[in-house]
Formats: structure tokens, sequence, C-alpha cells
């Protein structure tokens, strides 16, 4: 069974700072995989997305994430972080039109 | 520019009541989704669907059940509604059957139950 996990539940980071935001799957074959942002009280947007191809995938406000086959790995980056940015992020997998399994998320915490 | 809309943002009900939510995307996406989101658990799926009148269960389909009678629109009916069923509901859409197109989001439905 395809499952997603994101081992930080919450990250602190100063604004300027770089981020890294890890992602980690399991899936029977090369999947699809998803990164959405949560604003709070709002439903989820779409990052960024990887389904086949270069392995480095830019996304919307400057993020970026990485496909690591080989670590299982799906890590999304920003190198500065903006207050706006303080959120909860979702790492999701699947393929098809199969459901997509979301992580359990990660709250995004910026402080000046 | 793409919508999905909630009926509601924020709902108060009592146990045992038959409790609809409502979901309707404007882009005429063949799929749609019903999810609930709790702390420390992200999102699971309860149901979805992936043409008119058609459905699938989800994870968690338990003490739910669903209607899609027009391609635009995609409830969620909870039967009996139990105060384990407090929670977020989020409902989505998506085009096509490759699965690489892109989950469009309502804002949710914050469920509170009594």
């Amino acid at each position: 069974a395809q499952s997603v996990t994101q081992p930080d539940i919450h990250i602190t980071v100063s604004e300027g700072a770089s981020l890294e935001l890890r992602c980690n799957y399991s899936y029977g074959a090369t999947p699809y995989l998803f990164w959405y942002v949560q604003s709070p009280g709002q439903g989820l947007q779409l990052l960024l997305k990887y389904f086949s191809g270069d392995t480095l995938v830019q996304g919307i406000k400057g993020f970026e994430a990485e496909f690591k086959r080989s670590q299982s790995s799906f890590n999304l980056r920003k190198p500065s972080v903006h207050w706006s940015d303080a959120a909860e992020y979702f790492c999701a997998v699947g393929r098809g039109y199969q459901k997509v399994t979301f992580g359990t998320g990660t709250k995004l915490q910026v402080i000046p | 520019d793409v919508k999905v809309t909630q009926s509601s943002r924020y709902l108060v009900k009592r146990t045992g009541e038959k409790v609809f939510l409502e979901c309707v995307q404007d882009m005429d996406h063949e799929n749609m989704f019903w999810y609930r989101q709790d702390p420390g658990l992200g999102l699971r799926l309860i149901y979805f669907s992936y043409d008119v009148k058609m459905k699938e269960k989800g994870d968690i389909p338990e003490g739910y059940s669903v209607s899609r009678e027009k391609k635009e629109r995609f409830s969620l009916i909870l039967e009996s509604a139990s105060t384990n069923q407090t929670s977020m509901y989020l409902c989505a859409s998506r085009s096509g059957t490759g699965g690489v197109e892109t989950q469009y989001f309502g804002p949710g439905t914050r469920l509170l139950v009594l």
C-alpha cells in the first residue's frame, strides 16, 4: 500500500533563512508526487508536482523539490523564507485515477 | 479562475442528526473527492467519484455516504452524526484519469457534532 511520511510535525525558521521540509514515500512503481500548502482557515493549494523527467521540480512561490528515487524522498526547499510562508505543508503520492495519499503535514512557523 | 465551493464554512449539529455537506465545482471536472482532516492525521479520503452516479470508497467510508447526481456537485452525507465525526471536511475536484492533474480544494467545512 502506498504511504507518505513527513517526519517533522512542526518546524520553526527565521525569516530569510533557508527551508527544507522532508517527505518520504512508499509506492510500488514510479510515483506521482505532490506538495500542497494550506494557509490557516483555507483549503489546500498545489505548490508543485513531479510525474516524470527532471527530478528537480520548480513550483510556485519560489519553492522547489527534488525527487530522489534511491532515498524514496521528495523534499521541499526554499532558499529564503518569507513570513507569508507560515502555513501547513502536505506531501502526497498517487498515480492514475487511484486515490492520492497525503502525509500528516508539517506546520511551518516563521519568526522575525 | 478555478473554483470549488462548499456550502458551509462552519456547522454545528447534534448527535443523531442527518448532515449534508455540499460541494460544487465549476471546472467540468470528472473526479471529485471528500476528505476529512484531523490534527496529526493529515487528510484521509472518505469517498471519491470519477463520474456522475459513480462512487468509490476511500480509506474511512464508515458512517458516511455520498451522492453525485450532477457532474458539478458532490454531496457528503452523515446518516446519523456522531461526536467522532467532528472534523474539518475538505472537498476537491480533479480533471482526467491520468492522476497527474492538480486537485483543487474547497475552503473546507468545520463540523462540530455535540
